[in-house]
């Protein structure tokens, strides 16, 4: 199906362990990003893309870390998980012109508890 | 860095009018999006503003003006599903020219009868 898709949309996993939250986009949109949301804190950037192989850190990237060899998917990897990284994980697209609309797409998100 | 500050929740009646406000300081300012989120659902966008003034979409507008860092969200005739998270996203210029999009914590609105 075309459009932005999130896998898993739930893990659970234990303090430490390495997990990878994936994020593939079938419309070949040049930026993607990953946002936390937490109550209190609404949508917080962690690492946004602005093409394959450019990557750079939004407000939150520590503990994180993303890769981008293809347009189309954008892991995000919590190197060694931590309670505080128990959250909302959502996925988003777009095409930038500047000074043009080009809104963002939102995956469905991934449920995130780290036990 | 960016700082966009909005309400937290806000309540109103059915059929009325709200507006939701959003204050914002960036350097790179490169347009002001409003997006509605209903519980746990992934946000959707509602509107786009890059110059000052106006923008009309059917029941829901919204007013930019740049030199005041002010942005608000205008629903009107308001419906019970219209009881949502309204965000207020930022877009700014970065180095290299790419776009950097961040939120605001979220409004919370309550329709009521």
């Amino acid at each position: 199906d075309a459009g932005i898709t999130q896998s898993p949309r739930y893990k659970i996993t234990e303090t430490g362990r390495q997990v990878t939250l994936m994020c593939h986009q079938t419309w070949s949109h040049s930026y993607m990003f990953w946002y936390r949301q937490d109550l209190g804190h609404g949508l917080r950037l962690i690492y946004y893309s602005a093409a394959a192989d450019i990557t750079d850190k939004g407000e939150v990237p520590d503990g994180y870390v993303v890769s981008r060899s293809k347009t189309e998917n954008f892991p995000l990897t919590l190197e060694s998980a931590t309670r505080s990284q128990t959250s909302v994980y959502f996925c988003a697209s777009s095409e930038y012109v500047r000074d043009k609309k080009y809104e963002q797409y939102f995956g469905p998100g991934t449920r995130l508890t780290v036990t | 860095g960016q700082n966009i500050d909005q309400p937290t929740e806000m309540t109103a009646t059915e059929g009325a009018i709200v507006q939701i406000n959003c204050t914002y300081q960036t350097s790179g300012f490169n347009g002001l999006f409003w997006y509605q989120q209903h519980a746990g659902e992934a946000p959707t966008f509602l509107s786009y503003n890059v110059l000052d003034g106006l923008e009309e979409k059917g029941r829901f507008s919204s007013f930019l003006s740049r030199s005041k860092g002010y942005s608000y969200l205008l629903l009107k005739e308001l419906q019970m599903k219209d009881s949502a998270s309204y965000l207020c996203a930022v877009r700014a210029l970065v180095a290299g020219g790419y776009q950097k999009v961040t939120f605001g914590t979220g409004t919370k609105l309550q329709v009521i009868p």
